[in-house]
């Protein structure tokens, strides 16, 4: 199995609401990564999670939450987004070091009314 | 400053008709180069790593080529299904440890 698997793949949430992205891999890799990637832009990096411990935060607003249940399963909380948050939310994971190569998912692409 | 650029931004090619994408660099302890294909709303795919100078990759129609300062994505009789966008992302090792920058992208279009 080589995916990092992503849901939903499309997600639509009010200003008020909460609501969870979730990222599933399974090829026992021991970094997970938060991107955010905006149209016709780069991704940009959220988190980094090593080995089940937050490595990096990229000064993201405290409405992003993530989490790190265990190895496998990285989850980005949601919570009084902004309008401007509507962006493709990918997860990544990579085999040993940070910010070696990276494996993607699809993406849940997000939409803040 | 460490700047990634790749260039050109879009580019729009005859199927058959080859090319190179570039993607120069301005960084301090380079420890790799990543290309990675991306289709529109999904993630990035990837293509290749490249460590040093004078190394080549190869995949069906395309071959990365690295230099010191920039790599090359070179497309050989392209068909439409090679259009997306292509992102070379450098690894590199720093003094707050190791760190990928992406550059901003090719968006390719390959035509009948």
């Amino acid at each position: 199995d080589t995916e990092v698997t992503q849901t939903p793949k499309h997600l639509v949430m009010g200003m008020t609401n909460k609501k969870s992205l979730k990222c599933e891999q399974h090829m026992g890799h021991r970094a997970m990564y938060w991107y955010k990637q905006k149209a016709k832009k780069p991704p940009e990096l959220m988190f980094v999670y090593s080995y089940e411990k937050l490595s990096i935060n990229e000064s993201v607003p405290s409405r992003f939450s993530p989490e790190c249940p265990n190895s496998s399963l990285l989850n980005l909380h949601l919570h009084a987004l902004q309008p401007e948050d509507s962006a493709l939310y990918l997860c990544a994971s990579s085999q040993g070091g940070i910010n070696e190569k990276l494996f993607f998912g699809s993406g849940t692409q997000l939409s803040v009314l | 400053e460490d700047q990634v650029t790749q260039s050109p931004e879009a580019l729009r090619l005859q199927e058959g008709e080859s090319s190179s994408l570039n993607c120069s660099y301005t960084v301090s302890g380079l420890r790799g180069l990543f290309w990675y294909r991306q289709d529109p709303g999904k993630g990035p795919e990837f293509l290749f790593t490249l460590y040093s100078a004078g190394e080549e990759k190869e995949k069906e129609r395309l071959k990365a080529t690295l230099t010191k300062k920039e790599s090359f994505l070179h497309i050989t009789a392209p068909k439409p299904e090679d259009s997306a966008t292509y992102l070379c992302a450098v690894y590199q090792l720093t003094g707050g440890g190791n760190k990928l920058t992406f550059g901003t992208g090719t968006q390719l279009k390959v035509e009948l």
